[in-house]
């Protein structure tokens, strides 16, 4: 069965603490890893797509890489108005549809 | 970028009371589209896909006849929760894909439901 699972389930930084969070995932066939941001009441803000093991993609102070077991979103130097829920997704096989991690919720305080 | 329009954005009604969510591409043809449903503090679970012109494709364990899908248009797909019971109330997130972009899936800004 295709699962995402990510870690930690909440994450406290102080401001300009970098750190990373986890996505590892079980899926027959990965076709695309996602990462979004979400905040309170809103929907997700797609931020990377991953496609293969050993791509890199960085916004900001935001980096995402890919293994083929995990993902991890690292985050350098974070700000408050980096706090929010960071989701990650797969999209598997011959399917469309996306299969989410319960996320990761950051608070980064001054 | 690829933009998706996701309307109302909240919504109070009453038990046995039908409410239809919209979800619209804006600048892209969307011939799938994705309708989830979000718990407080919990991952986005997939309800069911939307095809254009075709009947939506439901996960298990979601009720067809309570979670009624059109998708009449290459830009709209709309969500219609029949018979609301409190247990509806929920936030309900739509999605589409724009191959032809690097955004991947792009999401509405959501809808929170409450049944009173």
């Amino acid at each position: 069965e295709d699962q995402v699972t990510q870690s930690p389930e909440a994450l406290r930084l102080q401001e300009g603490e970098s750190s990373s969070l986890n996505c590892s995932y079980t899926v027959s066939g990965l076709r695309g890893l996602f990462w979004y941001r979400q905040d309170p009441g809103k929907g997700p803000e797609f931020l990377f797509t991953l496609y293969s093991a050993g791509e890199e993609k960085e916004k900001e102070r935001l980096k995402a890489t890919l293994t083929k077991k995990e993902s991890f979103l690292h985050i350098t130097a974070p700000k408050p108005e980096d706090s929010a829920t960071y989701l990650c997704a797969v999209q598997t096989g011959g399917y469309n549809k996306l299969i989410f991690g319960a996320g990761t919720r950051l608070a980064v305080h001054p | 970028g690829a933009v998706v329009s996701q309307h109302p954005s909240w919504v109070i009604c009453k038990s046995g009371t039908s409410v239809k969510i919209e979800c619209r591409s804006l600048d892209f043809q969307a011939t799938t589209m994705f309708w989830y449903r979000q718990f407080p503090k919990k991952s986005l679970m997939l309800m069911a896909t939307s095809n254009e012109g075709s009947k939506a494709t439901y996960e298990q364990g979601v009720e067809k006849d309570k979670f009624l899908i059109n998708h009449a248009s290459l830009t709209l797909s709309t969500l219609t929760v029949t018979s609301a019971h409190p247990e509806d109330s929920s936030f309900y997130i739509c999605s589409a894909r724009d191959i032809g972009s690097n955004y991947g899936y792009t999401f509405g800004s959501g809808t929170r439901l409450t049944v009173v």
